[in-house]
């Protein structure tokens, strides 16, 4: 059983929609990232969540501690946003992560 | 200020061979993390360092190895290589492992074992 769960696995949007990539965990975490990774296999941390909502341009963030759920949304969707994203939940004190199985993210013009 | 750099990019190992991997973290950042992704397994948790004592490890045959320097770069290793060790291995590093420190990833190493 994997501690963590995205939906969807794979996900294909029109230019300008909005998107949602939803996560959720098992187990006590102390933070849950955010990542992006494009064709070539490097990862960017979007986010760092451990309570309520963040805001980066046309993308948000949100986390409930309670239902151990996270969102990613995504407003105005481009192109250049088709990557995978992967939600990452951190246990304890540690930089130990478990991750999601990510989404594929393909924004069409 | 520069980003976590992990060299090399690209590698290609014959079966049985070892290879060794570098990550050098973000000036500052103590706490150094490894991961391998692969198609079926997605991203899993090798090991992580922090000032030079690995602090946690996953669950990987001792093939996998690793050290931190003084300076916080990490190496890690795997001897015997396989087929199956074909991945992209990736490490993080943040200033340490703990509530509220951000993790920062590198651009990965790609390996093939042939």
């Amino acid at each position: 059983k994997n501690e963590v769960e995205q939906s969807p696995q794979n996900l294909t949007a029109q230019e300008g929609e909005f998107i949602t990539i939803n996560c959720s965990y098992s187990v006590g975490i102390s933070a849950l990232h955010w990542l992006q990774q494009h064709p070539g296999g490097g990862i960017v941390s979007l986010f760092m969540l451990s309570s309520g909502k963040k805001k980066h341009g046309r993308l948000i963030a949100t986390i409930n501690i309670q239902e151990k759920h996270s969102s990613l949304h995504i407003t105005a969707s481009h192109p250049r946003d088709s990557a995978v994203y992967i939600c990452a939940v951190r246990l304890g004190t540690g930089n130990q992560f478990y991750f999601g199985t990510g989404t594929s993210l393909t924004v069409i013009p | 200020k520069a980003g976590v750099t992990q060299t090399p990019r690209y590698l290609i190992k014959t079966r049985g061979q070892q290879v060794t991997l570098s990550c050098s973290p973000i000036s500052g950042h103590r706490s150094v993390s490894w991961y391998q992704q692969t198609p079926g397994q997605g991203l899993q948790f090798l090991f992580e360092y922090f000032s030079e004592t690995q602090r946690n490890k996953g669950n990987f045959p001792g093939r996998f190895s690793g050290r931190q320097f003084s300076n916080s770069r990490s190496e890690m290793n795997v001897s015997t290589l396989e087929l199956g060790d074909s991945a992209l291995y990736l490490c993080a590093s943040s200033l340490e492992g703990g509530i509220g420190r951000e993790a920062f990833f590198g651009q990965g190493t790609r390996l093939t074992v042939v």
